[in-house]
């Protein structure tokens, strides 16, 4: 299996700070990673596919960068809607796996 | 815009097998290459991906629990069901059905999901 090694897996940050979340594949996977937001008691949404691209309607405040085994997802103003955990899921290989998950609170 | 519902027992006892089915609205089980997946998420933990199938029946299952598993679609009534057996505490979790479509070799992302419904197991 692939494994998906996010960090941190938790921050506090300030409403209008750059957040910065890591995800680290166990092998290189090209660009084949997404990211979802999760909220609690609700279920994943989907973000970022295919490393960089931002599904329709998300705002443009969030992103993704990386190929190869290192990724990284930003949101450039957090905002306090943002607040949740965020996911990221490689496609490369069967089983589909996830990345363990950062939480992102407001300080 | 479709939707994905889960359905079933909020409880199942140790030993026995928890059946849940996925109903899709909105939109055909059989559009073109879409899969269709079980992801459980155990309260506090990550997500788990259980397995997929295609409108054409064909399936993938995560190793892990492979042994236990079948995912089954009727397409006759836009469902897809998942039958995990011989189930023990550790399978407690929410579970969702979510929806991904086939960009390279090994599919993509989920972009539709149901809201999930908690499964406890005990006796």
């Amino acid at each position: 299996d692939i494994q998906m090694t996010q960090s941190p897996s938790s921050l506090s940050a300030s409403v209008g700070d750059r957040v910065t979340i890591t995800c680290q594949a166990s092998q290189d996977i090209s660009t084949y990673l997404n990211w979802y937001q999760q909220k609690p008691g609700k279920a994943p949404k989907l973000l970022i596919y295919d490393a960089s691209n931002l599904e329709t309607g998300v705002p443009s405040r969030f992103s993704g960068s990386g190929s190869g085994t290192d990724f990284t997802f930003t949101i450039s103003s957090l905002q306090p809607e943002d607040i949740a955990t965020y996911y990221c899921q490689q496609y490369d290989d069967l089983p589909l796996t996830f990345g363990g998950g950062a939480k992102v609170d407001i300080k | 815009q479709v939707q994905l519902q889960e359905s079933g027992p909020g409880l199942v006892k140790p030993s026995q097998t928890l059946s849940l089915t996925c109903t899709v609205s909105g939109g055909s089980i059989s559009t073109g290459s879409q899969y269709w997946s079980w992801i459980r998420q155990p309260a506090g933990k990550g997500l788990e991906w259980i397995g997929r199938i295609y409108a054409s029946g064909s399936t993938n299952y995560n190793p892990s629990l492979k042994s236990r598993v079948t995912i089954s679609v009727d397409t006759s009534k836009n469902q897809f069901s998942l039958k995990l057996t011989s189930v023990t505490a550790a399978d407690t979790a929410v579970y969702y059905c979510a929806r991904g479509t086939d960009i390279v070799e090994v599919g993509s992302w989920f972009d539709a999901w149901g809201r999930g419904t908690r499964v406890i197991v005990s006796s």
